[in-house]
């Protein structure tokens, strides 16, 4: 079945380490998106990516870094820059979203202690 | 910019009967889409039904039905005879047509179904 896979589920680090977010999928979706949800706060766009070896900063990417070296996946890194890293991290990718919407992973719970 | 305000932070409704959450957005273009999502405790975000800015006509998927309001940028959703599985987080989104980049969401409402 196609879908997005992120991994791990829950991840923890120590404050000041970088850690990367793994996002894959096998949709043949140009388009990927990663977001932050925090309570009370919604689903705050974080980078997104319309094409390989392309990407634009989201509304908070500051502290955060991603790549698109291949379709199908999407990394998104948690800098030691990020003042308050602790939440919850949606991967999502599309091919309309007008049409289609996004289609989203089922998460990563990052805590940093 | 666009908003999308959910002013319902939580709702809850007995099992088999009718439950309406709002969505209101503020958005100065004409050519615009709609879609709630509902993200049950599994954390996975589910599409539940998507509008059209252009379509008059209501959209409806099963028991899951919009009241779509264009000229008051209302966009609620009725959920009719609720089951416990719809307990979960909704979201309320919203893109436009010509820049289909971001989704910008709202702070969603948590919905609880009781036996």
């Amino acid at each position: 079945d196609g879908g997005i896979t992120q991994s791990p589920k829950y991840l923890f680090r120590k404050e000041g380490q970088n850690v990367t977010l793994s996002c894959e999928q096998n949709l043949n979706h140009d388009a990927m998106y990663w977001y932050r949800q925090d309570p009370g706060q919604g689903l705050r766009l974080i980078y997104y990516s319309q094409i390989v070896n392309d990407f634009q900063k989201g509304d908070i990417a500051e502290g955060y870094s991603v790549s698109r070296e291949k379709k199908e996946s999407f990394p998104l890194t948690v800098t030691s820059a990020q003042k308050n890293p602790t939440a919850f991290y949606l991967c999502a990718s599309s091919i309309d979203p007008g049409m289609n919407g996004y289609t989203f992973g089922s998460g990563t719970r990052l805590t940093v202690v | 910019a666009q908003t999308v305000t959910q002013s319902q932070p939580e709702m809850s409704v007995q099992e088999a009967e009718t439950v309406t959450l709002s969505c209101t957005y503020d958005t100065s273009e004409n050519n615009y889409y709609l879609f709630w999502y509902k993200q049950p405790p599994s954390r996975q975000m589910i599409l539940v039904i998507r509008q059209e800015a252009y379509k008059q006509q209501n959209a409806t998927e099963n028991r899951f039905s919009v009241n779509f309001q264009k000229a008051a940028k209302s966009f609620s959703l009725k959920i009719s005879d609720s089951q416990l599985g719809d307990t979960a987080m909704y979201f309320c989104a919203f893109t436009l047509s010509y820049n289909t980049d971001k989704l910008i969401f709202g702070t969603g409402t948590r919905l609880q179904v009781f036996p």
